[in-house]
C-alpha cells in the first residue's frame, strides 16, 4: 500500500509569490491534515479536511488556505509569501478516529 | 485546552544503554496518544499508539510506552539503544477525540543523540 505522497519535496520561492503544495493520502483515507514545522515553533496544526470539507483550522493567517478533492487528494496554498513561511510542511492522512500517517514533507524556502 | 509536554529537549545515551523519553499530557478524558520519530529532513514515522486497553503498548523498532493515567504520562522506552535510533522524537495527543477530528497536538520534541 502506497504511503502519503507530498509534492514537490523542495521549493524555493520569492517573497510576495504564492505557492501550492500537494498531498495524496493513503488509499481509503478520507481525512487529510496539514502541519507546519519550524525550529522556533515546532509542529503546528494548519487545517484538517474530511470528505472535501474543512473540519478544523489552526491559528494561521488567511494567506494559508487549503482544499480537498473528491479523491481525497489535498492541496494547500500560501499567498503573498513571507520569509517566516519558510518551513517543512507536512501532510498526514488518517482513517476516521485512527492514527495519522505522514508524508515526507515539502521543504519551502522563501528568499 | 489539551497540551503535551516533553521536558527533555536533548538526551544523549550510549549505544546499548536503556532509554526513557518523557511525555506528559493535559487532557480531560481518556486520551489517544502517539509517539512519532523524525530523522533530519524527513516526515514523521509512527512508533506506537495508545487508544485504550493494556497500558503498556509495543511499537516498532523495539520501542514500548506505558500509559499512566495517575501521572498523565506516556513515556517511551527502549531497553537497548542502537546508533540508528538517533533522531527526534515527538509525543502527540489527538485533540477532542470523539471522531470529530484527527488533529494532533505535539510536544516540542526530544532530540536523541547516541554515543558509540
Amino acid at each position: 500500500k502506497a504511503g502519503v505522497t507530498q509534492t514537490p519535496r523542495y521549493l524555493i520561492k520569492t517573497r510576495g509569490q504564492q505557492v501550492t503544495l500537494s498531498c495524496s493520502p493513503i488509499s481509503g483515507h478520507r481525512s487529510v491534515s496539514w502541519y507546519q514545522q519550524t525550529p522556533g515553533q515546532g509542529l503546528q496544526f494548519l487545517f484538517e479536511y474530511f470528505s472535501e470539507t474543512q473540519r478544523n483550522k489552526g491559528n494561521f493567517p488567511g494567506r494559508f488556505s487549503g482544499r480537498q478533492f473528491s479523491n481525497s487528494r489535498s492541496e494547500m496554498n500560501v499567498s503573498t509569501l513571507e520569509l517566516g513561511d519558510s518551513a517543512l510542511y507536512l501532510c498526514a492522512s488518517s482513517l476516521v478516529g485512527g492514527e495519522a500517517f505522514f508524508g515526507q514533507g515539502t521543504r519551502l524556502t522563501v528568499v | 485546552a489539551q497540551s503535551v509536554t516533553q521536558p527533555d529537549i536533548h538526551i544523549t545515551v550510549s549505544e546499548g544503554a536503556s532509554l526513557e523519553l518523557r511525555c506528559n499530557y493535559s487532557y480531560g478524558a481518556t486520551p489517544y496518544l502517539f509517539w512519532y520519530v523524525q530523522s533530519p529532513g524527513q516526515g514523521l514515522q509512527l512508533l506506537l499508539k495508545y487508544f485504550s486497553g493494556d497500558t503498556l503498548v509495543q511499537g516498532i523498532k523495539g520501542f514500548e510506552a506505558e500509559f499512566k493515567r495517575s501521572q498523565s504520562s506516556f513515556n517511551l522506552r527502549k531497553p537497548s539503544v542502537h546508533w540508528s535510533d538517533a533522531a527526534e522524537y515527538f509525543c502527540a495527543v489527538v485533540a477532542n477525540y470523539g471522531g470529530a477530528t484527527n488533529k494532533l497536538i505535539f510536544g516540542t520534541g526530544t532530540l536523541l543523540a547516541v554515543q558509540p
